[in-house]
């Protein structure tokens, strides 16, 4: 089945910097890649997707790429602020199923 | 106000007792799943179901039943089975439309705890 490794499991950055998390998988046959944001107590979100015949996507202070022939996708966020403080999951999908990767914490400090 | 609803939110039970959790979906999606989320863990699906009368077995599905029998409703029962229960649990939903890239559509979950 579908492996997703992510990285790294905590960030911290000063507001107004730049994050970045990384994801691998391993099902080449996976083509949807989404990322979710769960802040503290709530459900998780989706705040970008992409599909498997673009090469990146951007969405105002988020972005993300993905390499198939590497197998790996990454969430960017610029000019983070406080409210960006979130555990943040990337997954991967096939046929309806998604997997999704452990989750990185990031911490944005004022 | 469409959504997911998940009940209860929280919920107590001693061990070797079965617990059923809820989750009720007035989006009309087709497909249905459940996740259960620990410390430190991501996501892992545990039972997804796409229509009605029909559910497959997730990753972790030991331990665990679920029924499907309203498109709106797919209940969740923990078994005295499942060795270690304490957990949050997540149900979501997706349009079957777009069943093969589409968004998850979370509830707001459960958190059970075995005394």
């Amino acid at each position: 089945g579908e492996n997703v490794e992510q990285h790294p499991s905590t960030l911290s950055v000063q507001e107004g910097d730049s994050a970045v998390i990384k994801c691998t998988y391993s099902d080449s046959a996976s083509n949807y890649f989404p990322w979710y944001k769960q802040e503290l107590g709530k459900r998780p979100q989706l705040i970008i997707d992409i599909r498997s015949n673009v090469g990146e996507k951007k969405d105002q202070r988020i972005a993300v790429t993905l390499n198939k022939t590497a197998k790996h996708f990454s969430l960017h966020i610029t000019e983070t602020q406080p409210e960006d403080s979130a555990v943040y999951f990337c997954a991967a999908s096939n046929a309806g199923k998604s997997t999704f990767g452990d989750g990185t914490t990031l911490t944005v400090k004022p | 106000d469409g959504g997911i609803t998940q009940s209860p939110k929280y919920l107590f039970r001693k061990e070797g007792q079965n617990v059923t959790l809820s989750c009720e979906q007035n989006l009309n999606h087709d497909a249905m799943y459940w996740y259960r989320q620990d410390p430190g863990q991501g996501l892992r699906l545990i039972y997804y179901s796409q229509i009605v009368n029909d559910f497959q077995k997730g990753d972790i599905a030991e331990g665990y039943s679920v029924s499907r029998e309203k498109k709106e409703s797919f209940p969740l029962t923990v078994t005295s089975a499942q060795k270690n229960p304490t957990a949050f649990y997540l149900c979501a939903s997706r349009l079957t439309s777009t069943f093969n890239t589409g968004e998850l559509f979370f509830g707001e979950g459960s958190r059970l705890t075995v005394l």
